[in-house]
């Protein structure tokens, strides 16, 4: 079956512009986590939703970074006023429910803002 | 606060030689830890999980608490291991976090 999908692949921007992206968990599962990975680091966690609700949201780094996830399924990432720190690949993954079950990784956005 | 260590950014040995990856956490509570692998051009995923106590791809991994360490190991090193490895650790209060290391690029020489 489809694994985790991302789009857009690459995303360039200018600062203070807005942007979305967007994840499809894989079908079925209720989880689905948002994680940042800056060149030469891990990924750093930002948002975790079981179902359509946030469960978790204490990585997002200020108020510029939302995400939702409206019908439990397809999740968007929202990033208002875009600064060139916020360049980065943003991953997705999803699992079938909350806890420490396995988490399927989508390709990632690239993002980078100019 | 939890965190994660892998002490390595760079391991390189030859083929059929021994590979240890280090990984070290702190963590006040019952650790969940795993090990993620991400292949070139591939994207990431999972390669083994401590409470499975399984040995994917001829890798183990151990959970040592008194040492606070989770290394990756495996005995005959194979060109086809040559790639980035995560160690992560996941929150048991909050079900969904997981905090990863900076990982460890091996490279494993013909």
């Amino acid at each position: 079956g489809a694994g985790v999908s991302q789009t857009p692949s690459n995303k360039v921007t200018e600062k203070g512009k807005y942007v979305e992206l967007r994840c499809d968990p894989i079908s079925g599962h209720t989880a689905l986590y948002w994680y940042r990975q800056s060149l030469g680091q891990g990924p750093e966690f930002l948002i975790y939703f079981q179902g359509t609700g946030a469960a978790d949201d204490s990585g997002l780094p200020n108020d510029r970074f939302f995400a939702v996830r409206p019908e439990g399924s397809v999740s968007t990432l929202k990033i208002q006023r875009t600064e060139r720190g916020d360049s980065a690949v943003y991953l997705c993954a999803s699992s079938l429910w909350r806890g420490q079950e396995t988490q399927y990784f989508g390709p990632g956005t690239r993002l980078l803002v100019l | 606060a939890q965190r994660v260590t892998q002490p390595e950014k760079l391991l390189s040995v030859f083929k059929g030689a021994p590979v240890e990856l280090k990984c070290n956490y702190s963590y006040s509570g019952s650790p969940e830890l795993f090990w993620y692998v991400q292949y070139s051009r591939q994207r990431l995923q999972l390669l083994l999980r401590h409470i499975s106590r399984e040995s994917i791809k001829g890798f183990t991994a151990d959970l040592n608490k008194g040492e606070t360490s989770f290394h990756l190991k495996k005995p005959f090193a194979q060109e086809e291991d040559s790639a980035m490895y995560y160690c992560a650790l996941g929150d048991n209060t909050n079900a969904g976090k997981s905090t990863f290391g900076d990982g460890t690029t091996l490279t494993v020489k013909p």
